[in-house]
């Protein structure tokens, strides 16, 4: 598709478990982010991912986060042993990694973790 | 990146202007301004961004003062579905990509 796709839309875990979310990024875009929002928060940035660059992981709150994009295009965030204040939606955004239009990132529709 | 300071929360008729203000009187010369917006349980939007001109795009307007120490965010007819939350954002340099640091942004109503 044309925009940025996200997968799964909605995640529902036991506490302790695993998860993973998809990223595709917009064809062409180098640069791609994540970010959460808790509910009635805003934008937290996680991390992210220009190029073959190594990413900026700045933002990720614990151990338990990491990320990875294989082949410059689809990124993957991991959740390990999942834990309650994880709930949240997770928002990955891609954009040009240069040039005047850095700044004009596309956001998919994001994915709605809960952790019970 | 300079910090930007946004009124909480704004009414505004439609079918009028709604006009969105943002101040951020430590920019650099070479920062931008950018503005998001994001509808309720939606990912957020890339609207317009500038650097000193004023610039009009299909969605909005953005005024930037002389100083550039604030900005105007203008929707010329607001629609009901012109309601959400509206970032400003203001970012070094746009030369290479880097993350946006959104803070709590403006929530606009739009009365019908």
């Amino acid at each position: 598709g044309a925009g940025v796709s996200q997968s799964p839309s909605n995640k529902v875990t036991e506490k302790g478990k695993d998860v993973e979310l998809r990223c595709d990024p917009i064809s062409g875009h180098t640069a791609l982010y994540w970010y959460r929002q808790s509910l009635g928060q805003g934008l937290e940035f996680l991390i992210y991912f220009q190029g073959n660059s190594a990413p900026d992981k700045s933002g990720l709150p614990s151990d338990r986060f990491s990320a990875e994009r294989t082949g410059g295009s689809v990124s993957t965030l991991t959740i390990q042993r999942t834990q309650q204040e994880d709930s949240a939606v997770y928002l990955c955004a891609s954009s040009f990694s240069s040039g005047i239009n850095t700044g004009e990132l596309f956001f998919g529709e994001g994915s709605r973790l809960t952790v019970l | 990146d300079a910090k930007t300071t946004q009124p909480p929360s704004m009414d505004c008729a439609e079918g009028r202007a709604a006009n969105l203000p943002c101040n951020h009187s430590t920019i650099s010369g070479n920062e931008y301004v950018y503005w998001y917006r994001q509808i309720h349980s939606q990912g957020p939007q890339y609207i317009i961004h500038g650097l000193k001109n004023n610039e009009t795009n299909e969605m909005a307007s953005l005024i930037i003062t002389e100083d550039r120490k604030s900005s105007t965010l203008i929707l010329p007819h607001a629609t009901l579905r012109d309601t959400a939350v509206y970032y400003c954002i203001v970012r070094f340099s746009s030369g290479s990509a880097r993350q946006l640091t959104f803070g709590s942004g403006t929530q606009l109503t739009v009365l019908p």
